[in-house]
Protein backbone atom coordinates (compact mmCIF):
# COMPACT_ATOMS: atom_id res chain seq x y z
CA UNK A 1 0.00 0.00 0.00
CA UNK A 2 1.94 2.98 -1.20
CA UNK A 3 1.76 6.16 0.68
CA UNK A 4 3.64 9.12 1.62
CA UNK A 5 5.11 8.73 5.02
CA UNK A 6 5.72 11.99 7.24
CA UNK A 7 7.87 11.92 10.14
CA UNK A 8 7.33 13.44 12.90
CA UNK A 9 3.42 13.39 13.66
CA UNK A 10 3.62 15.81 16.02
CA UNK A 11 5.97 17.91 17.30
CA UNK A 12 6.29 20.66 20.41
CA UNK A 13 8.68 22.97 20.56
CA UNK A 14 10.00 26.27 22.28
CA UNK A 15 10.17 29.41 20.64
CA UNK A 16 13.31 30.27 18.31
CA UNK A 17 13.97 25.96 18.25
CA UNK A 18 14.76 24.44 15.02
CA UNK A 19 12.39 22.26 13.73
CA UNK A 20 13.19 19.97 10.83
CA UNK A 21 10.25 18.02 9.08
CA UNK A 22 10.44 14.77 6.87
CA UNK A 23 9.00 13.31 3.87
CA UNK A 24 8.99 9.97 2.08
CA UNK A 25 7.56 10.62 -1.31
CA UNK A 26 5.63 7.13 -3.21
CA UNK A 27 8.37 5.61 -4.58
CA UNK A 28 8.78 6.37 -8.18
CA UNK A 29 6.64 10.02 -7.72
CA UNK A 30 8.87 13.35 -9.03
CA UNK A 31 7.33 15.73 -7.47
CA UNK A 32 6.99 16.74 -3.92
CA UNK A 33 5.07 19.30 -2.56
CA UNK A 34 4.65 21.41 0.97
CA UNK A 35 1.63 22.54 2.20
CA UNK A 36 0.62 24.62 5.53
CA UNK A 37 -2.61 24.03 6.46
CA UNK A 38 -4.32 26.21 9.55
CA UNK A 39 -7.66 27.53 10.27
CA UNK A 40 -7.51 30.61 8.88
CA UNK A 41 -5.67 30.56 5.50
CA UNK A 42 -6.08 26.45 4.70
CA UNK A 43 -3.88 25.43 2.80
CA UNK A 44 -0.76 27.25 1.38
CA UNK A 45 1.40 26.01 -0.94
CA UNK A 46 4.95 26.13 0.65
CA UNK A 47 7.48 24.58 -1.90
CA UNK A 48 7.54 22.36 -4.56
CA UNK A 49 10.14 20.12 -6.31
CA UNK A 50 10.25 18.35 -9.53
CA UNK A 51 13.11 15.90 -10.05
CA UNK A 52 14.18 16.87 -7.53
CA UNK A 53 15.13 20.18 -8.29
CA UNK A 54 13.20 23.09 -6.65
CA UNK A 55 10.86 24.83 -8.63
CA UNK A 56 8.99 27.18 -6.44
CA UNK A 57 9.46 28.47 -2.97
CA UNK A 58 7.29 31.56 -3.32
CA UNK A 59 5.04 30.51 -0.57
CA UNK A 60 7.70 30.32 2.03
CA UNK A 61 9.03 33.06 4.22
CA UNK A 62 13.04 33.11 3.18
CA UNK A 63 14.42 34.01 6.10
CA UNK A 64 13.63 31.39 8.44
CA UNK A 65 12.27 28.25 6.38
CA UNK A 66 14.28 25.97 3.92
CA UNK A 67 12.99 23.22 1.93
CA UNK A 68 15.93 20.07 0.18
CA UNK A 69 15.35 16.81 -1.57
CA UNK A 70 18.89 15.25 -0.77
CA UNK A 71 17.49 12.11 -2.56
CA UNK A 72 14.27 11.20 -4.48
CA UNK A 73 13.38 9.35 -0.95
CA UNK A 74 13.53 12.05 1.15
CA UNK A 75 12.13 15.67 1.49
CA UNK A 76 12.70 17.95 4.51
CA UNK A 77 11.25 20.89 5.68
CA UNK A 78 13.16 23.12 8.53
CA UNK A 79 12.40 26.37 10.12
CA UNK A 80 15.00 28.25 12.26
CA UNK A 81 14.32 29.89 14.26
CA UNK A 82 10.30 29.02 14.63
CA UNK A 83 7.84 31.15 16.09
CA UNK A 84 4.55 30.74 17.37
CA UNK A 85 2.90 31.96 14.37
CA UNK A 86 4.46 29.01 12.72
CA UNK A 87 2.03 26.64 14.54
CA UNK A 88 -0.13 24.69 12.01
CA UNK A 89 -0.44 21.42 10.34
CA UNK A 90 2.81 20.63 7.55
CA UNK A 91 1.49 18.41 4.59
CA UNK A 92 4.41 17.05 2.12
CA UNK A 93 2.32 15.69 -0.83
CA UNK A 94 4.12 13.79 -3.79
CA UNK A 95 2.80 12.52 -7.18
CA UNK A 96 4.02 11.81 -10.71
CA UNK A 97 4.08 14.01 -13.60
CA UNK A 98 2.91 11.05 -16.11
CA UNK A 99 0.13 10.63 -13.80
CA UNK A 100 -1.98 13.89 -14.06
CA UNK A 101 -1.69 16.22 -11.66
CA UNK A 102 -3.17 13.88 -8.80
CA UNK A 103 -1.45 14.81 -5.65
CA UNK A 104 -0.93 11.51 -2.60
CA UNK A 105 -0.93 13.69 0.73
CA UNK A 106 0.95 12.50 4.28
CA UNK A 107 -0.91 12.50 7.51
CA UNK A 108 0.99 15.68 8.46
CA UNK A 109 3.18 16.94 11.07
CA UNK A 110 1.42 18.85 13.50
CA UNK A 111 3.40 22.16 15.12
CA UNK A 112 2.87 23.53 18.04
CA UNK A 113 5.67 26.32 18.65
CA UNK A 114 5.61 27.85 22.25
CA UNK B 1 -3.87 35.56 -8.06
CA UNK B 2 -6.19 33.45 -8.96
CA UNK B 3 -8.60 32.19 -5.96
CA UNK B 4 -11.18 29.66 -5.50
CA UNK B 5 -13.88 30.50 -3.16
CA UNK B 6 -16.02 27.60 -1.52
CA UNK B 7 -19.30 28.16 0.11
CA UNK B 8 -20.81 27.21 2.83
CA UNK B 9 -17.69 27.25 5.10
CA UNK B 10 -19.30 25.03 7.55
CA UNK B 11 -22.62 22.90 7.08
CA UNK B 12 -24.01 20.54 9.83
CA UNK B 13 -27.50 18.86 8.64
CA UNK B 14 -29.22 15.90 9.67
CA UNK B 15 -28.59 12.41 8.23
CA UNK B 16 -30.53 11.56 5.21
CA UNK B 17 -30.78 15.05 3.70
CA UNK B 18 -29.29 16.23 0.79
CA UNK B 19 -27.09 19.24 0.12
CA UNK B 20 -24.54 20.98 -2.34
CA UNK B 21 -21.42 22.58 -1.60
CA UNK B 22 -20.38 25.13 -4.12
CA UNK B 23 -16.41 26.10 -5.46
CA UNK B 24 -16.28 29.41 -7.42
CA UNK B 25 -13.79 31.31 -9.42
CA UNK B 26 -13.18 34.20 -11.29
CA UNK B 27 -10.32 32.45 -13.24
CA UNK B 28 -10.66 29.75 -15.89
CA UNK B 29 -9.13 25.97 -15.11
CA UNK B 30 -8.54 23.41 -17.33
CA UNK B 31 -8.98 20.46 -14.47
CA UNK B 32 -10.68 21.01 -11.01
CA UNK B 33 -10.17 18.33 -8.17
CA UNK B 34 -12.48 17.89 -5.26
CA UNK B 35 -10.63 16.19 -1.88
CA UNK B 36 -12.28 15.11 1.26
CA UNK B 37 -10.06 15.56 4.44
CA UNK B 38 -10.67 13.93 7.70
CA UNK B 39 -9.47 14.61 11.05
CA UNK B 40 -5.88 14.03 11.42
CA UNK B 41 -5.01 13.30 8.20
CA UNK B 42 -4.23 14.56 4.31
CA UNK B 43 -6.53 15.32 1.75
CA UNK B 44 -7.44 12.35 -0.40
CA UNK B 45 -8.39 13.05 -3.72
CA UNK B 46 -12.28 12.10 -4.83
CA UNK B 47 -12.52 12.96 -8.31
CA UNK B 48 -10.99 15.02 -11.16
CA UNK B 49 -13.84 16.94 -13.67
CA UNK B 50 -11.75 18.20 -17.03
CA UNK B 51 -14.26 19.14 -19.65
CA UNK B 52 -16.71 22.05 -19.22
CA UNK B 53 -20.23 20.68 -18.01
CA UNK B 54 -18.92 17.39 -16.92
CA UNK B 55 -20.46 15.56 -14.19
CA UNK B 56 -19.32 12.80 -12.64
CA UNK B 57 -20.90 10.15 -10.02
CA UNK B 58 -19.14 8.25 -7.12
CA UNK B 59 -21.75 6.25 -5.37
CA UNK B 60 -24.20 9.43 -3.86
CA UNK B 61 -21.58 11.78 -4.64
CA UNK B 62 -22.55 14.37 -7.80
CA UNK B 63 -19.63 16.27 -9.65
CA UNK B 64 -20.41 18.93 -11.68
CA UNK B 65 -17.76 21.02 -13.54
CA UNK B 66 -19.50 24.45 -14.98
CA UNK B 67 -19.75 25.32 -18.39
CA UNK B 68 -17.17 28.00 -18.26
CA UNK B 69 -14.73 25.60 -16.30
CA UNK B 70 -14.53 28.22 -13.60
CA UNK B 71 -16.38 26.82 -11.14
CA UNK B 72 -17.81 23.42 -9.56
CA UNK B 73 -20.39 21.67 -7.59
CA UNK B 74 -20.57 18.82 -5.16
CA UNK B 75 -24.06 17.19 -4.14
CA UNK B 76 -24.30 14.32 -1.41
CA UNK B 77 -27.53 12.58 -1.89
CA UNK B 78 -28.98 11.03 1.73
CA UNK B 79 -26.18 12.17 3.71
CA UNK B 80 -24.40 9.45 6.28
CA UNK B 81 -22.23 10.04 9.10
CA UNK B 82 -19.27 8.60 7.06
CA UNK B 83 -19.80 12.23 4.61
CA UNK B 84 -18.54 14.10 7.41
CA UNK B 85 -15.31 16.07 6.63
CA UNK B 86 -13.58 19.06 5.09
CA UNK B 87 -14.05 18.94 1.41
CA UNK B 88 -11.49 20.92 -0.13
CA UNK B 89 -11.69 22.07 -4.28
CA UNK B 90 -8.58 22.25 -6.47
CA UNK B 91 -7.60 23.50 -9.71
CA UNK B 92 -5.00 23.59 -12.31
CA UNK B 93 -4.77 26.94 -14.10
CA UNK B 94 -4.70 26.70 -17.45
CA UNK B 95 -2.03 28.74 -18.04
CA UNK B 96 0.64 27.17 -15.69
CA UNK B 97 2.90 24.96 -17.16
CA UNK B 98 3.85 23.78 -14.06
CA UNK B 99 2.23 20.78 -11.43
CA UNK B 100 0.82 23.32 -9.10
CA UNK B 101 -2.84 23.05 -8.02
CA UNK B 102 -4.63 25.90 -6.21
CA UNK B 103 -6.65 24.72 -3.19
CA UNK B 104 -10.05 26.52 -1.57
CA UNK B 105 -10.26 26.87 1.81
CA UNK B 106 -12.89 23.96 1.85
CA UNK B 107 -15.73 23.37 2.95
CA UNK B 108 -16.34 21.82 6.73
CA UNK B 109 -19.34 19.16 6.61
CA UNK B 110 -20.90 17.76 9.60
CA UNK B 111 -23.58 14.77 9.37
CA UNK B 112 -25.54 14.29 12.35
CA UNK B 113 -27.05 10.76 13.01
Amino acid sequence: DARVTQTPRHKVTEMGQEVTMRCQPILGHNTVFWYRQTMMQGLELLAYFRNRAPLDDSGMPKDRFSAEMPDATLATLKIQPSEPRDSAVYFCASGSTLGGNIQYFGAGTRLSVL
Amino acid sequence: TQLLEQSPQFLSIQEGENLTVYCNSSSVFSSLQWYRQEPGEGPVLLVTVVTGGEVKKLKRLTFQFGDARKDSSLHITAAQPGDTGLYLCAGEAVSDRDDKIIFGKGTRLHILP
